[in-house]
């Protein structure tokens, strides 16, 4: 149990569906992330935010929107995906203290998306 | 710019044998440099962490790693495999550009029976 809670764990969705992931942190961080990570691939950052601001969005297709509504909660909103889209989306958080970064996140479980 | 290289996708070894995972990195400032883990159908948790403090750092599970300026170096070793070692290993550099985290590509460790 790494405090980072991540819904559902496994997802399969067609290329027309909206669905979202939902991620849960209970270890009172200040910085939430979203990677992904595909085979074979280095681990990819998606968005950052802190203090519920998004501060990163690595270059990131529209057709995945983030959300931050409070510094506990992450959701990834996702539409008319593709089939390249597949993999697992990891959520993370951390406690910056404004003099750069940590480096120490704690990552959840991960949301295995399959796009069909 | 920063960024690491993991030598080696695939690593099998023994149960009880040396664990040797092979990190170098490329940095022209003195880097912050991590290993992470990723268990089976799991995220990843922090294994530990270079900041200069150190030289030879001690992290979970009996890993330890040692900073190598002169090889550019920083390979994470643990004495005797287990089983439960078996899983994929990330080493990790923080950019001082952007302050992301920069992921190498991994290492799959395989323990044998």
């Amino acid at each position: 149990e790494t405090g980072v809670t991540q819904t559902p764990r496994h997802l399969v969705m067609g290329m027309t569906n909206k669905k979202s992931l939902k991620c849960e942190q209970h270890l009172g961080h200040n910085a939430m992330y979203w990677y992904k990570q595909s085979a074979k691939k280095p681990l990819e950052l998606m968005f950052v935010y802190n203090f519920k601001e998004q501060t990163e969005n690595n270059s990131v297709p529209s057709r995945f929107s983030p959300e931050c509504p409070n510094s506990s909660h992450l959701f990834l909103h996702l539409h008319t995906l593709q089939p390249e889209d597949s993999a697992l989306y990891l959520c993370a958080s951390s406690q910056e203290h404004g003099q750069g970064p940590t480096g120490e996140l704690f990552f959840g479980e991960g949301s295995r998306l399959t796009v069909l | 710019a920063q960024s690491v290289t993991q030598l080696g996708s695939h690593v099998s070894v023994s149960e009880g044998a040396l664990v040797l995972l092979r990190c170098n990195y490329s940095s022209s400032v003195p880097p912050y440099l991590f290993w992470y883990v990723q268990y089976p159908n799991q995220g990843l948790q922090l294994l530990l962490k270079y900041t200069s403090a150190a030289t030879l750092v001690k992290g979970i599970n009996g890993f330890e790693a040692e900073f190598k300026k002169s090889e550019t170096s920083f390979h994470l070793t643990k004495p005797s495999a287990h089983m439960s070692d078996a899983a994929e290993y990330f080493c990790v550099v923080i950019s001082s550009n952007t302050g992301k985290l920069i992921f190498g590509q991994g290492t799959t460790l395989q323990v044998k029976p």
